[in-house]
């Protein structure tokens, strides 16, 4: 089966670390995306994980543990500009990508 | 990544009728494909699009509702038939990333199309 799982909501504070989790079961998965939408916007892409373990792009860092079905986006140094939804999307095979719900960030001042 | 236009950005349209929405691309890409975005919600995809053969449609979407035409590698078109307010959406393209360093699998969007059905 393919469903994935985040949370719907969070808030943060400006300059603090928020992680968002996904948790997965996807058959035939290839990847593991997070994708950030602004309200009104096109998704755009973060990052991608097809191995365990870390990666990390400036202060946006991205971790995967395939064994446990398992992703986390982990933003840092909050900005105002990161409120958005973000998105968890399992790769599915041809390259069809399987998205979560979306968990809407509101980081405050 | 490929640069994504889609037109029209936004249509407001009555029940009943069709609108076609066009997604053009500046580089030649194999796969594209047609997603669903209803308020509030996630992404769903509709269909996959590649040149040169039928589209394939997921599960609860259908040709007859959702006619898709890939005549070349930069452009496609998805028309939303037989309009009614559940159809009201924002449709979005998406491409799979061109450029080596990039990984095969990335989807770039395009900036979708805002639609309201009365």
């Amino acid at each position: 089966g393919q469903n994935i799982d985040q949370p719907t909501e969070m808030t943060a504070t400006e300059g603090a670390i928020v992680q968002i989790n996904c948790t997965y079961q996807t058959s035939g998965f290839n990847g593991l995306f997070w994708y950030q939408q602004h309200a009104g916007e096109a998704p755009t892409f973060l990052s991608y994980n097809v191995l365990d373990g870390l990666e990390e792009k400036g202060r946006f860092s991205s971790f995967l543990s395939r064994s446990k079905g398992y992703s986390y986006l982990l933003l840092k140094e909050l900005q105002m500009k990161d409120s958005a939804s973000y998105l968890c999307a399992g790769s599915g095979g041809y390259n069809k990508l399987i998205f979560g719900a979306g968990t809407r960030l509101a980081v405050h001042p | 990544s490929a640069v994504i236009s889609q037109k029209p950005s936004r249509d407001i349209c009555q029940r009943g009728t069709s609108l076609t929405i066009q997604c053009q691309v500046d580089s030649q890409v194999t796969m594209m494909f047609w997603y669903r975005q209803q308020p509030g919600q996630s992404l769903t995809l509709i269909a996959t699009a590649n040149q040169g053969s039928e589209a394939t449609y997921e599960s609860g979407f259908v040709i007859d509702k959702f006619p898709i035409s890939r005549p070349n590698l930069t452009f496609s078109t998805l028309t939303v038939s037989n309009m009614s307010p559940e159809d009201s959406s924002i449709y979005l393209c998406s491409v799979v990333g061109t450029r080596s360093r990039e990984s095969t699998e990335t989807q770039y969007f395009g900036p979708g199309t805002r639609l309201l059905v009365l």
